[in-house]
């Protein structure tokens, strides 16, 4: 069971280049999502799935897509970086809200810079 | 949306000592509040959480409080210790959106002293 799996773990990339952020679990969870991590502003929700084939935009999506295309991946896209988008980035993984744990379990993270 | 802020943004304590984290959310149909610890370079883990139905949870050395009213919930640790050390996120989410969407603090940097 390796729970929330992200790569890759670091990245760095030049203004105006695309690249996908990879997400797997293996635990079977409902609900993914993706969240950025800047100094001083805590983890902001940047798009979320509550199942397969469903996605929905967060606090802050402009500039990444994402897709759900089965239930253990969860990739995210920046379309074209910008180095306002120079942060680390968590994957998220827990079963829908509907059940009786709440419990969010994160990935490793993936440091990117943007030149 | 809903809205969360944290204070203090930093925190040094001695060994031994107690640690009181507190945060307040704005969204009154918020009712599950975890608390995260992330060392340097790790992910965020969750070490305890509350649901809007109860006042107060502990677990050994650390227990959170919850007033709905008043809308602010604490972390408190006690008897603190140097691995204590780390970021502490608190969160709100509403199950009512139908989605475990977590809206986090800003953090709080703890130092224990040795």
């Amino acid at each position: 069971n390796a729970g929330v799996t992200q790569t890759p773990k670091f990245q760095v990339l030049k203004t105006g280049q695309s690249m996908t952020l990879q997400c797997a679990q293996d635990m079977n969870h409902e609900y993914m999502s993706w969240y950025r991590q800047d100094p001083g502003m805590g983890l902001r929700l940047i798009h979320y799935s509550v199942g397969a084939g469903i996605t929905d935009q967060g606090e802050v999506p402009n500039g990444y897509n994402v897709s759900r295309s089965t239930t253990e991946d969860f990739p995210l896209r920046l379309l074209s970086a910008a180095p306002s988008q120079t942060s680390v980035y968590f994957c998220a993984s827990s079963y829908s809200a509907g059940t009786n744990t709440g419990e969010l379990f994160f990935g490793e993270g993936s440091r990117l810079t943007v030149l | 949306g809903e809205n969360v802020e944290q204070h203090p943004s930093t925190l040094s304590v001695q060994e031994g000592d107690s640690a009181v984290i507190k945060c307040t959310y704005s969204d009154s149909a918020s009712n599950y509040f975890p608390w995260y610890k992330q060392e340097l370079g790790k992910r965020p883990q969750l070490i305890i959480d509350i649901r809007s139905n109860v006042g107060e949870k502990k677990d050994q050395r650390i227990a959170v409080t919850l007033n709905k009213t008043a809308k602010h919930f604490s972390l408190h640790i006690t008897e603190t210790q140097p691995e204590d050390s780390a970021v502490y996120f608190c969160a709100a989410r509403s199950f009512q959106t139908g989605a475990n969407n977590l809206f986090f603090g800003t953090g709080t940097r703890l130092t224990v002293i040795p």
